[in-house]
């Protein structure tokens, strides 16, 4: 049972374009909902996070939309550039405090020079 | 300031043995967390440490998993009579505060059971 879904696996973006990185869920009690970026052998690192009383949030280059009744989040990277080459994780989490999260499967973003 | 670090980074062991990782988390951070990560799947929760209250062990996939948390610091994870489908990167992160999402996670220790 999945709750949290990131269909693609794998992306690949030209140097200087926008990078979609999408994310569903099931859960509709999910009201946080957080982004981090994994390198090969490193463990991984937050990026950005939501909560659902937003659907903007943006930091720098790095912005995340929230569509609650699609059950659907995405991750948007402009300008894409070759270090943001990773594995991209979402994640959910249900009820103020708690400290479980839910992660998707990743994808993998390969941005090209 | 160190971050925290995992031991081994990667583990080969037989199927039947039993095998101990080990998570040093960053100093002063109350809570701390073991994730799994199978192959092609996402960081599946195992267990969670806040403070002196009881583990929430919830996540442990069988009785053969167990973990400690000595003296609010060091975590180790056990594992006992491996099997194959142990084979995975086992996570270990560190935060704060209960809730929070600044979770910082370690290189992980990547387990193969053969």
């Amino acid at each position: 049972d999945q709750q949290v879904k990131q269909n693609s696996p794998s992306l690949s973006v030209q140097e200087g374009r926008i990078s979609i990185l999408n994310c569903d869920y099931t859960n509709s009690m999910f009201d946080y909902f957080l982004w981090y970026k994994k390198y090969p052998a490193e463990g991984p690192t937050f990026l950005i996070s939501i909560s659902s009383i937003k659907d903007k949030n943006e930091d720098g280059r790095f912005t995340v939309f929230l569509n609650k009744s699609a059950k659907h989040l995405s991750l948007h990277i402009v300008p894409s550039q070759p270090g943001d080459s990773a594995v991209y994780f979402c994640a959910a989490s249900a009820g103020s405090g708690t400290y479980k999260y839910i992660f998707g499967t990743g994808t993998r973003l390969k941005v090209l020079a | 300031g160190a971050g925290v670090s995992q031991s081994p980074s990667n583990k080969v062991t037989e199927k039947g043995k039993d095998v101990e990782l080990r998570c040093d988390p960053i100093s002063g951070h109350t809570a701390l967390y073991w994730y799994r990560q199978s192959l092609g799947q996402g960081l599946e929760f195992l267990i969670y440490f806040q403070g002196n209250s009881a583990p929430d062990k919830s996540g442990l996939p069988s009785d053969r998993f167990s973990a400690e948390r000595t003296g609010g610091s060091v975590s180790t994870l056990t594992i006992q009579r491996t099997q194959q489908e142990d084979s995975a990167v086992y996570l270990c992160a560190s935060s704060t505060r209960q809730g929070s999402y600044e979770q910082y996670f370690g290189p992980g220790t990547r387990l193969t059971v053969t």
